[in-house]
């Protein structure tokens, strides 16, 4: 039973516009949510998390917005790089049942920024 | 500032050999450590994670087994591989409610 799902295996957008990755979650457990970037041979980074107190999240270039009632995150990049180029993986954990540690993750998105 | 180890980065073996890669954080104490394994098209897997030092938790059932010797030392180990062990396994480390930071993963193929 996949918990968090990213039905978008890749996605492609031109340098300078609007990419939105998108996430879908199954346990209404869950109370906070992260997005990691994940280049080739590399482990994946932290970029932005949101706890389900909130509804949107900002940092810089990076935004999350989280929809409790469609079990729905989305990151949005504005302006989109090459250098965003990477594997996105969304995933989720339930801090307030003491789990914050396990988080679950996605299958990951492949976004490609054409110059 | 803290940071992770994690070696060796790529390793082939031969099914049925042992196995034992290990992970080192540098910078904090008493993190929590974490395993993780990404299969072939596959998201992100907890294979364990622990808490303390001799303080290990198995999230599923596998050919595998984990060990913290050292409050900054994890080891991943197996007895036998299988071919099924093959991945890109990940070592992470946390703090309190810190997002999981991880190391660069060791890409694993058993022959």
């Amino acid at each position: 039973d996949q918990q968090v799902k990213q039905n978008s295996p890749s996605l492609s957008v031109q340098e300078g516009r609007i990419s939105i990755l998108n996430c879908d979650y199954t346990n209404s457990m869950f109370d906070y949510f992260l997005w990691y970037k994940k280049y080739p041979a590399e482990g994946p980074t932290f970029l932005i998390s949101i706890s389900s107190i909130k509804d949107k999240n900002e940092d810089g270039r990076f935004t999350v917005f989280l929809n409790k009632s469609a079990k729905h995150l989305s990151l949005h990049i504005v302006p989109s790089q090459p250098g965003d180029s990477a594997v996105y993986f969304c995933a989720a954990s339930w801090r307030r049942g003491g789990s914050n540690y396990k988080l679950t993750f996605g299958k990951g998105t492949l976004l490609t920024v054409n110059p | 500032s803290q940071t992770i180890h994690q070696w060796p980065a790529t390793l082939v073996q031969p099914v049925g050999s042992p196995l034992s890669l290990e992970c080192t954080v540098e910078g904090t104490s008493n993190p929590n450590l974490y395993w993780y394994r990404q299969a072939a098209g596959r998201g992100l897997q907890l294979l364990f994670y622990s808490v303390g030092i001799g303080q290990i938790s198995s999230e599923v059932p596998q050919n595998l087994s984990a060990s913290r010797p050292q409050d900054r030392q994890f080891i991943l180990s197996s007895k036998k591989l299988l071919l099924s062990d093959s991945g890109f396994y990940l070592c992470a480390w946390s703090v309190l409610n810190s997002p999981l930071h991880f190391g660069n993963g060791t890409r694993l193929t058993v022959t």
